[in-house]
Formats: structure tokens, sequence, C-alpha cells
């Protein structure tokens, strides 16, 4: 199946710091999704993007639509203490089940 | 409170002991799925269902089985579990043709 790439696998940041991850995939997809999740507790969607070239903000976090359709970046501004946890993009396909997940990345967020 | 859960959270046990995780969602959702999760591999999808009795094999359905007979559960059955099933397992469900899936709170599988 399409298999999603997504780097950095882990980032030590100081609170304050801007972060930047992304998924790069060998396939197209027509929809990337961005989810957290918190120690303990199962993932959570955070942006959704439908469009190649989009570009969207939610709070403090900008993920964009790579014009290839095959990247994906997630930004998170001015980091702070409860933004530690586990980052994972997910790309959907044409078929309506067709959804992969990135392995993950860990973000630990230093006071 | 609209929510996904899961039974039970934990659970160690041992090879070849039947166990089933059961999941349940309360906002009508006809979609629903499992995945585990395991280091360095994100999540992989076990098994979906579309709706009542309409259940397909996902990426990894090797050693699991799920039955659809109500619109709100879907159970995970190992008929005989194997340590390569140790995982963080997770179900979610969401409306046909929407984006966002709701996940449950994950159910952590230790198989000795």
């Amino acid at each position: 199946g399409q298999q999603l790439n997504q780097s950095p696998q882990s980032m030590f940041i100081q609170e304050g710091e801007d972060v930047s991850m992304n998924c790069t995939s060998s396939s197209i997809f027509n929809t990337w999704l961005w989810y957290k999740q918190d120690p303990g507790e199962g993932p959570v969607l955070l942006i959704a993007l439908y469009k190649a070239g989009e570009l969207t903000s939610n709070g403090r976090l900008t993920a964009q639509f790579g014009i290839t359709r095959k990247d994906s970046f997630l930004n998170i501004s001015a980091s702070i203490p409860s933004d530690v946890g586990i980052y994972f993009c997910a790309g959907r396909g044409y078929n309506n089940n067709d959804m992969r997940f990135g392995a993950g990345t860990r973000l630990t967020v230093k006071p | 409170e609209a929510q996904v859960t899961q039974n039970p959270r934990y659970l160690i046990t041992v090879t070849g002991k039947k166990l089933t995780v059961t999941c349940s969602q309360n906002m009508n959702h006809e979609y629903m799925s499992w995945y585990r999760q395991d280091p360095g591999l994100g999540l992989r999808q076990i098994y979906y269902s579309m709706n009542v009795e309409v259940t397909d094999k996902g990426d990894v359905p090797e050693g699991y089985k799920v039955s659809r007979k109500e619109k709100r559960n879907f159970p995970l059955i190992l008929e005989s579990p194997s340590p390569n099933q140790t995982s963080l397992y997770f179900c979610a469900s969401r409306t046909i043709g929407s984006t966002e899936q709701f996940f449950g709170p994950g159910t952590r599988l230790t198989v000795l």
C-alpha cells in the first residue's frame, strides 16, 4: 500500500521556538490530515486540507497541502508545554476508506 | 457527550487465550474501524465497517476478527492471541463522506 514518510521522528525544543514537520508520499492523495495524540489518549484531528496548494491555520498551527499532492507540512509557532505529544500526518486517496498514517513526530517542549 | 469508548483500556493475557476488545460510539456513525499503533509504524488499519453487517479487511487483518451487528458497536476479537499482537489498539468512527474520524482512548494489549 501507499507509504507516508514523516519527519523528523522526534524533536526536542525550547518553549517559544517554532516547529516544522512534514510528510511525503510516493502516491497522490486528495486529502491531507494532521492529528495530535496526547499521552494516554487517541489522536485528535488538528487540521484537514482538501486542495493542492491550500494553506490552513488553526491558532498557532499552520498546515499546507503540497502542490504535487504528494506532501504536506505542519508548522507550530511559539511552542508551549502543552504542545507535547505525537503528531501524525494522514493522507486519504480517492477510495473513501483509503487513509494512510505517517509514523508520527514525537514533540518534547522544554519550559 | 459524543465519544468513542473502548474496553478494557489495559489487558495482559497469555498466548492462545481468546479475547475481545469492545468499541462503542454514540454519534450514530456508519463507519467504524480498528487500528493498531506500533513504534515507528504509526497507525495501521486492521478492519473497517461501512455499516451494520458490512465489514472488510484493512492492511493488517491477520489474526483478528470483527463483527458489526449493531451500528454503535464494533468489537475486535483475537481468537488465539500471539505475542506479535502486543500493541496499542484504537477504535475510530465517522460519518460516511466525512473527513474527521473520532478515536477512542486506546487499549494497550500485552500478550505473553
